[in-house]
């Protein structure tokens, strides 16, 4: 999984508890990403990271916040998690200098709220 | 707004049968068209990228062509390990990319 470690690989929260996934890299790539898979919507993007300290806003952003205080790790918080944020969240890497990139993905979280 | 529309959502073929899955898109100036490949309960794995109408990439089996409007996964001679659902997405003007949601592809011997 190109270097990308995602955890933990599962999770069964309750509604209304903070959660919070990592993602770790191993590649120094300058870019990472947060999406999330649900039946029927194909991959979405949550929030985005282009450096340290650097991060916006993807498609999918209401009830998610994101950190990175250092360029390996990127995390993603449900800081009230709701039944509607059960789904698969997978990081992915890029380096993108210039132009668009590949963007690499890990194994993914399995995030389920009760 | 940037679309991806991929078709069949569903494939059965028997082993050695080729055939093509379809990608359609919309965006405004295409910054590349990829190909992942997902296995379940794993992320997905790239296979191809192709930034311009005409270009062409293999790899084993595959083969990816894109047109101004379209991309096609042809399959040939497939072998039950290419079972898998394939992704198909665009460069998004956020530098995310926009999924289509997938071709699950079933190969039986």
């Amino acid at each position: 999984d190109a270097g990308i470690t995602q955890s933990p690989r599962h999770k069964v929260t309750e509604t209304g508890t903070p959660v919070t996934l990592r993602c770790h890299q191993t590649e120094n790539h300058r870019y990472m990403y947060w999406y999330r898979q649900d039946p029927g919507h194909g991959l979405r993007l949550i929030h985005y990271s282009y450096g340290v300290k650097d991060t916006d806003k993807g498609e999918v952003s209401d009830g998610y916040s994101v950190s990175r205080s250092k360029t390996e790790d990127f995390l993603l918080t449900l800081e009230s998690a709701t039944s509607s944020q059960t789904s698969v969240y997978f990081c992915a890497i890029s380096e993108r200098d210039i132009g668009f990139d590949i963007q690499y993905f890990g194994a993914g979280t399995r995030l389920s709220v009760l | 707004e940037d679309q991806v529309t991929q078709s069949p959502e569903a494939l059965r073929l028997q082993e050695g049968e080729s055939s093509s899955l379809n990608c359609s898109y919309t965006v405004s100036g295409l910054r590349g068209l990829f190909w992942y490949r997902q296995d379940p309960g794993k992320g997905p794995e790239f296979l191809f990228t192709l930034y311009s109408a005409g270009e062409e990439k293999e790899k084993e089996r595959l083969k990816a062509t894109l047109t101004k409007k379209e991309s096609f996964l042809h399959i040939t001679a497939p072998k039950p390990e290419d079972s898998a659902t394939y992704l198909c997405a665009v460069g998004g003007s956020q530098g995310n990319l926009i999924f289509g949601k997938g071709t699950k592809l079933s190969v039986k011997p």
